[in-house]
């Protein structure tokens, strides 16, 4: 079975702007979370979708949306750039809704100038 | 403050050595996990214990848990150069809603 994947692997954007990232979870796996990771803050939970709905969302401003397609991938998109968006997103998938464990993608870097 | 901290921050040891790393807690859990995060890249899941276990294995990697202290430890035995990597302990916190709280990791480093 191929593993979580994340397009883009990196991404380099200016403050502003805003930018879309894609994850497509493992076959028949229904739930997908993201998380982002910092230095700084850690790893910190963005947000999980299953059947296409949000389920449960993290302390992140509404600058930081997401969205699940009825195939199970999942994009997310953060609007109106800062400097301190720049992280490792990573994405992970799980069969079911609160599923004990995760299966993550490598991430996807986003620098922002 | 996180659910989960790790310490050490950051462990120094040679190959063949055994690394051993601790997570603290403060909320009650379900069940805790712990993953492996090779240098920028995704999180790999290593093992998962539940509440009512003491203590798991799985290869070379002993967890045991504590619940009284609300503390976990993760013992990898006979470390190899292929270990280096950051640990991570996971809790999940039911707040209106399942998040999986992730502590600030430890650094480990396997000299060859």
């Amino acid at each position: 079975k191929a593993g979580v994947t994340q397009t883009p692997r990196y991404l380099i954007k200016t403050r502003g702007q805003q930018v879309t990232l894609s994850c497509s979870p493992i076959s028949g796996h229904r739930s997908v979370s993201w998380y982002q990771q910092t230095p700084g803050q850690g790893l910190q939970f963005l947000f999980e979708y299953f059947s296409e709905t949000q389920r449960n969302k993290g302390n992140f401003p509404g600058r930081f949306s997401g969205r699940q397609f009825s195939n199970s991938r999942s994009e997310m998109n953060v609007s109106t750039l800062e400097l301190g968006d720049s992280a490792l997103y990573l994405c992970a998938s799980s069969k079911e809704l609160y599923q004990e464990t995760q299966y993550f993608g490598p991430g996807t870097r986003l620098l922002v100038l | 403050s996180q659910q989960g901290e790790e310490d050490p921050q950051a462990l120094s040891i040679q190959e063949g050595e055994n690394a051993t790393m601790n997570c603290s807690y403060k909320t009650s859990i379900n069940n805790l996990q712990w993953y492996r995060q090779n240098s920028g890249r995704g999180l790999v899941h290593l093992i998962l214990i539940r509440s009512n276990e003491r203590e798991k294995h799985s290869g070379r990697l002993r967890v045991t848990l504590d619940t009284s202290k609300k503390s976990s430890s993760l013992l990898i035995t006979a470390s190899r150069a292929a270990d280096t990597a950051s640990y991570f302990c996971a809790t999940v916190l039911n707040t209106g809603g399942f998040k999986t709280i992730f502590g600030a990791g430890t650094r480990l480093f396997v000299k060859a």
